[in-house]
């Protein structure tokens, strides 16, 4: 069964650092989206991604975060200098007719 | 205020027993979506119902969609240790914008063995 691969499962960084976190979407699926949850609260929208350019992002998705397709398979999210509060799971997903697929998540923990 | 709110927040149940859990939302949605979280682990696809759907059954799932409450249900009938995560109710707006689901706190369910 196709699904959603993200990786490292985990990442640990120091405050003020870059941090590329990655996804492969489902290959037939054309909306791609990251999504965050902070231990023990709600996931939380990011950003979608459709056609190659940003179709819808959230308050919490400022200049600070990035998305990229590089290559018609890979979806990245980056975080130019992390801070404390950005340490959560991150979780990549792409839709298909019936609901969202996600990945396994990638969690990032800012030192 | 918030778009889709489980309650409750969390429940245990026995073996055996049937779990139901809530979710409340604001706006017009084209369909709403069920989620199951292990612990530390993604979110995984439970069951769709769109908003011209009343009820969907799926294996032990059922899902009813009031849309003129703004409220859906998940039932889990005769529970397994197995079913023990966190369950979330996720919409699809009605705003042909914007494509993202939004989710809700989740109900935290404990299924004693």
């Amino acid at each position: 069964e196709p699904e959603v691969t993200q990786t490292p499962s985990h990442q640990v960084t120091q405050m003020g650092q870059e941090v590329i976190l990655r996804c492969v979407p489902i290959s037939n699926h054309l909306y791609f989206y990251w999504y965050r949850q902070i231990l023990g609260q709600k996931v939380e929208f990011l950003v979608s991604f459709y056609n190659n350019e940003i179709s819808e992002k959230s308050e919490i998705f400022d200049d600070q975060f990035s998305v990229e397709r590089p290559d018609g398979s890979n979806f990245t999210l980056k975080i130019r200098s992390t801070k404390l509060e950005d340490s959560a799971m991150y979780f990549c997903a792409s839709r298909a007719s019936q609901g969202l697929f996600f990945g396994s998540g990638t969690q990032l923990s800012v030192l | 205020s918030q778009q889709g709110e489980e309650d409750p927040q969390a429940l245990s149940i026995q073996e055996g027993e049937n779990a139901t859990m809530n979710c409340s939302y604001k706006t017009s949605i084209n369909n709403l979506q069920w989620y199951r979280q292990n612990s530390g682990r993604g979110l995984v696809h439970l069951i769709l119902i769109r908003s011209n759907e009343r009820e969907k059954h799926s294996g032990r799932l059922r899902v009813t969609l009031d849309t003129s409450k703004k409220s859906s249900s998940l039932l889990i009938t005769a529970s397994r240790a197995a079913d023990t995560a966190s369950y979330f109710c996720a919409t699809d707006p009605m705003d042909t914008g914007r494509r993202a689901l939004t989710f809700g706190s989740g109900t935290r369910l404990q299924v004693q063995p």
